[in-house]
């Protein structure tokens, strides 16, 4: 199994520019969440997903769309990139268990973004 | 609203030292706690969880944690910690379901070992 992958591993926007994170898991897991990492702010949850065609928002939601046509992909778009987005973005995935969409979560290995 | 805490930043200790790290939660209800490791480059990897019965729980890599409802903490512990160890920790909170579905971290602290 591979796990999560996500693509690409970095990538250079320039404002106001769109991109897609992709984000895919083979272990047919229920759950599936983006975050972002700041230093010194943890991670904060942006989307998640508890099933196919159906998707909620978390913490930080604004200049972020998604969507889950499948089980395995979860794909994260940005509509018009700015400075603040600047981040390292992760997907996690989970199997559902006791804890929701939060016990268990299996990350990826991230994806650098800079919007300049 | 939830929040946490890790008053460390930074902790620095020897190897074959003990280890505790600290996380403070602020929640209404009995939350589901976390800890998570980020060695560097690296996503994150579940340490262990609690979310009801025995509030002494033990993870993997020897690490264990107890939550104590009377000072909303849930400290991290290891006996004996290896160079391997030195990563950045992560305590979350999370909640689902009738109190509502979200997921807080902590800030982080930053673990060095040194020889």
């Amino acid at each position: 199994n591979a796990g999560v992958t996500q693509t690409p591993k970095f990538q250079v926007l320039k404002t106001g520019q769109s991109m897609t994170l992709q984000c895919a898991q083979d272990m047919n897991h229920e759950y599936m969440s983006w975050y972002r990492q700041d230093p010194g702010m943890g991670l904060r949850l942006i989307h998640y997903s508890v099933g196919a065609g159906i998707t909620d928002q978390g913490e930080v939601p604004n200049g972020y769309n998604v969507s889950r046509s499948t089980t395995e992909d979860f794909p994260l778009r940005l509509l018009s990139a700015a400075p603040s987005q600047t981040s390292v973005y992760f997907c996690a995935s989970s199997p559902g268990l006791a804890g929701g969409p939060w016990d268990t979560q299996y990350f990826g290995p991230g994806t650098r973004l800079t919007v300049l | 609203a939830q929040s946490v805490t890790q008053p460390d930043i930074h902790i620095t200790v020897s190897e074959g030292a003990s280890l505790e790290l600290r996380c403070n939660y602020s929640y209404g209800a009995t939350p589901y706690l976390f800890w998570y490791v980020q060695s560097p480059g690296q996503g994150l990897q579940l340490l262990l969880k609690y979310f009801s019965g025995d509030t002494l729980v033990q993870g993997i890599k020897g690490f264990e944690a107890e939550f104590k409802r009377s000072q909303s903490s849930f400290n991290l512990r290891k006996p004996s910690v290896h160079w391997s160890d030195a990563a950045e920790y992560f305590c979350a909170v999370g909640a689902y379901g009738e109190y509502g579905n979200k997921l807080v971290f902590g800030a982080g602290t930053i673990l060095r070992v040194k020889s």
